[in-house]
C-alpha cells in the first residue's frame, strides 16, 4: 500500500529564507508525485507534479521539487519565501489514475 | 481557464438528513473522485468513478455514500443520514488520467 510521509507538521521562516518541506512515499510501484497548496480557507491547488522524465520539477513562483527514487523523496524548496507563501503544503501520490494518496500536510508559516 | 465547480459553498443540516453534494468537473475528463478534510487534518479519498461506475472507494465510503453522474455533466454525492463525525470539507476532483483538478470544496456542518 502507497503512504506519504511529511515529518514537518510546521515550518516557520522569516521572509526571503530558504525553505525545504520533506516528503517521502513508500510503494511498491512506479507512482505519480504532487505537491498541493491550500490557502486559508481556500481548496488545493497543484503547485507542482512529477510524472516521468526529468526528476526535478519547477513551479511558476518559485518552488522546485526533486525526485529521488533511491530515497523515495519528493522534497519541496524555495530559494526564498515570501509572505504570501504562509499556507499547508500537502504531498501526495498516485499510481496514474488511480486515488491520491495525502501526506498530513506541512504549515508553512512566513514572518515578516 | 476550465475549474471544477462546487455548490453549494456551505451546507448545514441536522443528523440524520440527508444531503447531496454537487460537482461540475471539468468538461473533457473523464475520472471523477470525491475526497473529504475534516478541520485540521489531511485530505483522505472517498471514492473514484470513471465509465459511469464506482472504480474504487475508501472504507470510509459506507452504505450511507453514494454517487451519481446524472446527466453527463453533474457529478453528486450523496448522504443518505447524516452523522456528526460526517462535518468537514468535502472536495471533487476530476482528471484526464494525470494530474487532478480540485474544486473549491463544500464545507458540510452537521448538527
Amino acid at each position: 500500500a502507497q503512504s506519504v510521509t511529511q515529518l514537518d507538521s510546521q515550518v516557520p521562516v522569516f521572509e526571503e529564507a530558504p525553505v525545504e518541506l520533506r516528503c517521502n512515499y513508500s510503494s511498491s510501484v512506479s507512482v505519480y508525485l504532487f505537491w498541493y497548496v491550500q490557502y486559508p480557507n481556500q481548496g488545493l491547488q497543484l503547485l507542482l507534479k512529477y510524472l516521468s522524465g526529468s526528476t526535478l520539477v519547477e513551479s511558476i513562483n518559485g518552488f522546485e521539487a526533486e525526485f529521488n527514487k533511491s530515497q523515495t523523496s519528493f522534497h519541496l524548496r524555495k530559494p526564498s519565501v515570501h509572505i504570501s507563501d504562509t499556507a499547508e503544503y500537502f504531498c501526495a501520490v498516485s499510481e496514474r489514475t488511480d486515488k491520491l494518496i495525502f501526506g498530513t500536510g506541512t504549515r508553512l508559516q512566513v514572518f515578516p | 481557464e476550465p475549474e471544477v465547480t462546487q455548490t453549494p459553498s456551505h451546507q448545514v443540516t441536522q443528523m440524520g438528513q440527508e444531503v447531496i453534494l454537487r460537482c461540475v468537473p471539468i468538461s473533457n475528463h473523464l475520472y471523477f473522485y470525491w475526497y473529504r478534510q475534516i478541520l485540521g487534518q489531511k485530505v483522505e479519498f472517498l471514492v473514484s468513478f470513471y465509465n459511469n461506475e464506482i472504480s474504487e472507494k475508501s472504507e470510509i465510503f459506507d452504505d450511507q455514500f453514494s454517487v451519481e453522474r446524472p446527466d453527463g455533466s453533474n457529478f453528486t454525492l450523496k448522504i443518505r443520514s447524516t452523522k456528526l463525525e460526517d462535518s468537514a470539507m468535502y472536495f471533487c476532483a476530476s482528471s484526464t488520467g494525470t494530474e487532478q483538478f480540485f474544486g473549491p470544496g463544500t464545507r458540510l456542518t452537521v448538527l
